[in-house]
């Protein structure tokens, strides 16, 4: 238990529906992370946000929408994925100061995603 | 830019055989570095990671790793493994002091781990 929970751990979506997957951190954390780990792929980070709002967005596709509604919970909507998309996806959250001021990045267990 | 590379995607030890992982990193400027480890179905547990300091450092679950600069390494060594050790494991690096994004990790490939018994 790493204080990190993401729901559901498995879904299977049709490239029309339109899903979300949850993460919830009990850390008293203020930053979090959505990070895709691909089969074949490094594990990318997707999306970053500090004190609620967004700080990074490596260029990722407009069919993945973070929410972050407050320093506790984090939301990526899903909507018209392709196959492709079909992956790990990993929640994360740490102290804002992240690395450089030696806090730690705690991941979750990931939500496995199957676009068929 | 920075990256990492893990050269040996599987490797098969002997249960109480060592264990050394290879991380090589590319930056310029002072790495942050860590080594995580995933259990099958399961998320990433940090094990250890190096910021400044001694080189050698210890982890959890009896690892440890050695950073060398000269050689842009980062070395995930086990003196004996057990049969729970068999897991995927994952070296990172994060920029040092360029201002880059605090969840900015760069992750290698990843090398599983097998354990016979």
């Amino acid at each position: 238990e790493t204080g990190v929970t993401q729901t559901p751990r498995h879904l299977v979506m049709g490239m029309t529906n339109k899903k979300s997957l949850k993460c919830e951190q009990h850390l008293g954390h203020n930053a979090m992370y959505w990070y895709k780990q691909s089969a074949k792929k490094p594990l990318e980070l997707m999306f970053v946000y500090s004190l609620e709002e967004r700080v990074e967005n490596n260029s990722v596709p407009s069919r993945f929408s973070p929410e972050c509604p407050n320093s506790s919970h984090l939301f990526l909507h899903l909507h018209t994925l392709q196959p492709e998309d079909s992956a790990l996806y990993l929640c994360a959250s740490s102290q804002d100061g992240g690395f450089y001021s030696g806090n730690t990045i705690y991941f979750g267990e990931g939500s496995w995603l199957t676009v068929v | 830019a920075q990256s990492v590379t893990q050269p040996d995607i599987h490797i098969t030890v002997s249960e109480g055989a060592s264990l050394e992982l290879r991380c090589n990193y590319s930056y310029g400027a002072t790495p942050y570095l860590f080594w995580y480890v995933q259990s099958p179905g399961q998320g990433l547990q940090l094990l250890l990671k190096y910021f400044s300091g001694d080189t050698l450092v210890q982890g959890i679950k009896g690892f440890e790793a050695e950073f060398k600069r000269s050689q842009s390494s980062f070395n995930l060594r086990k003196p004996s493994v057990h049969w729970s050790d068999a897991a995927e494991y994952f070296c990172a690096v994060v920029s040092g002091g360029d201002g880059g994004s605090q969840g900015n990790l760069i992750f290698g490939k990843g090398t599983k781990l097998s354990v016979k018994p």
